[in-house]
């Protein structure tokens, strides 16, 4: 079965700083997509960035990057000069096609706090 | 701009109440989900429907039902609700699937206390 997991519940960074999230994952399969969803306090959930497993290129939004390492199943998000807005929840997920439909495997979540 | 509405922010029932939880899509998905999220474990796959009247169980459907009567809108069944159902519960739509990635769509969620 997929899993995924997050094993920072919280972190925090000084405001213009880097940080990086972690995540790991377990999967039998080959070919997968993996993102980083952002869940602001009290506002709906929105994609940050997703990566295909079959391209080695690392994926790239901004100031939001991940390091992709498919041997090691592992997905970090990095974001750089982090501002007071990234401040939110943020989960890692994994896709799987259950009956033609996507369905997202969820990590624990990692708390991020911005530092003024 | 896809829009995923869910019919209240807040909820509070007691013990034993049958409770609806309401998701509406405008962007005419053929897939909506219903997730639970807990802090801790994150959020889990309750139902799906891949189209009108189909459903299939997630990964907690105990204590759940739902209703897909029309394209648009998912409904969310507490039988009769308990307390270890208070939890924020999200709503989520997408196209169906074609091979590549469809973006899942995320409601504003519903936070239900159950007394």
């Amino acid at each position: 079965a997929q899993t995924v997991t997050q094993s920072q519940p919280e972190m925090s960074v000084q405001e213009a700083e880097t940080v990086t999230l972690s995540c790991t994952y377990d999967t039998s399969e080959s070919d997968y997509y993996l993102f980083w969803y952002k869940q602001p306090p009290s506002r709906q959930m929105i994609l940050v960035i997703r990566q295909e497993a079959y391209k080695q290129q690392n994926a790239t939004e901004n100031r939001f990057s991940v390091n992709f390492q498919k041997a090691a199943k592992s997905f970090s998000l990095k974001i750089s000069d982090s501002q007071l807005g990234d401040a939110a929840m943020y989960f890692c997920a994994y896709r799987k096609i259950i009956q033609g439909a996507q369905k997202l495997v969820f990590g624990q979540g990692t708390r991020l706090t911005i530092n003024p | 701009d896809v829009k995923v509405t869910q019919s209240s922010r807040y909820l509070v029932k007691r013990t034993g109440e049958k409770v609806f939880l309401e998701c509406v899509q405008d962007m005419d998905h053929e897939n909506m989900f219903w997730y639970r999220q807990d802090p801790g474990l994150g959020l889990r796959l309750i139902y799906f429907s891949y189209d009108v009247k189909m459903k299939e169980k997630g990964d907690i459907p105990e204590g759940y039902s739902v209703s897909r009567e029309k394209k648009e809108r998912f409904s969310l069944i507490l039988e009769s609700a308990s307390t270890n159902q208070t939890s924020m519960y999200l709503c989520a739509s997408t196209d169906q699937s074609s091979g590549s990635y469809n973006e899942q769509f995320f409601g504003p969620g519903t936070r239900l206390t159950v007394l």
